[in-house]
C-alpha cells in the first residue's frame, strides 16, 4: 500500500480563493482525520470521520471550512475564501482499529 | 478533556548519550499512548505504541499509569534522531489522537 496520500503537496493561493485539498486513506482503514501543523498551535485536529461519517468537526475553525468523505477511498478539505491566517500544513492521517494513525505527506498551504 | 504535555521545546544531546523525552497526559479514560517522529519537513511517522510494548530504533517507553507519563528512552543517542518527537493520546470511544506540543531533539556530534 503506498500509504495516506494527499494533493497537492504544496499550494499557493491568493487571499479569497477557493482551496480544496485532497487525501486518499489507506485501503481499508475505517476512521479519517484532518489535522493542520502550525508553529503556533501545533498539530490540531480538525474533523474526523468513521466510515465515511463526520463524527466531530468541533475543531474546524470557522464555517470557512468544510470536509467531505463521499467514499471509503477519497476525502476533501475545502477553504472557502481563505485567508493568509490559514496559511500551515494540513494532513490528512487513517487509521484502522488501536494500531496507532498513519499520516499523509502533508500539504503546505501559502494564502498571499 | 484530554491533554498531552512535552514540557521540554528543545532537548540538545551529545552523541552516544542517553535521552529521554517526557510526556505527561490526562485522561479520565483508558488511555491508549503512542510516540511519533518528524524529520525535517516530511510526514508524521508513527514511532512507538504503548500497547505493543515494543522497541523501534533503540527507543523505549512504558506507561506509567500512576505518573501519567509515556516518557519515551534510548539509553545511546545517533545523530539521525535528530527530529520533533510528538507524543498522543487516544482512548477509548475517542479515536482522534490529541497531540502534545513536540520535543525538538538535536543530536550533536
Amino acid at each position: 500500500d503506498a500509504g495516506v496520500i494527499q494533493s497537492p503537496r504544496h499550494e499557493v493561493t491568493e487571499m479569497g480563493q477557493e482551496v480544496t485539498l485532497r487525501c486518499k486513506p489507506i485501503s481499508g482503514h475505517d476512521y479519517l482525520f484532518w489535522y493542520r501543523q502550525t508553529m503556533m498551535r501545533g498539530l490540531e485536529l480538525l474533523i474526523y470521520f468513521n466510515n465515511n461519517v463526520p463524527i466531530d468537526d468541533s475543531g474546524m475553525p470557522e464555517d470557512r471550512f468544510s470536509a467531505k468523505m463521499p467514499n471509503a477511498s477519497f476525502s476533501t478539505l475545502k477553504i472557502q475564501p481563505s485567508e493568509p491566517r490559514d496559511s500551515a500544513v494540513y494532513f490528512c492521517a487513517s487509521s484502522l482499529n488501536t494500531k496507532g494513525a498513519f499520516f499523509g505527506q502533508g500539504t503546505r498551504l501559502t494564502v498571499v | 478533556a484530554q491533554r498531552v504535555t512535552q514540557p521540554e521545546k528543545l532537548l540538545s544531546v551529545f552523541k552516544g548519550a542517553p535521552v529521554e523525552l517526557k510526556c505527561n497526559y490526562s485522561y479520565s479514560g483508558s488511555p491508549e499512548l503512542f510516540w511519533y517522529v518528524q524529520y525535517s519537513r516530511q510526514r508524521l511517522q508513527l514511532l512507538l505504541r504503548h500497547i505493543s510494548r515494543e522497541s523501534i530504533k533503540g527507543f523505549t517507553a512504558d506507561l506509567n499509569k500512576g505518573e501519567t507519563s509515556f516518557h519515551l528512552k534510548k539509553p545511546f543517542a545517533q545523530e539521525e534522531d535528530s527530529a520533533m518527537y510528538y507524543c498522543a493520546l487516544g482512548g477509548t470511544g475517542r479515536r482522534a489522537l490529541t497531540f502534545g506540543s513536540g520535543t525538538r531533539l538535536q543530536v550533536q556530534p
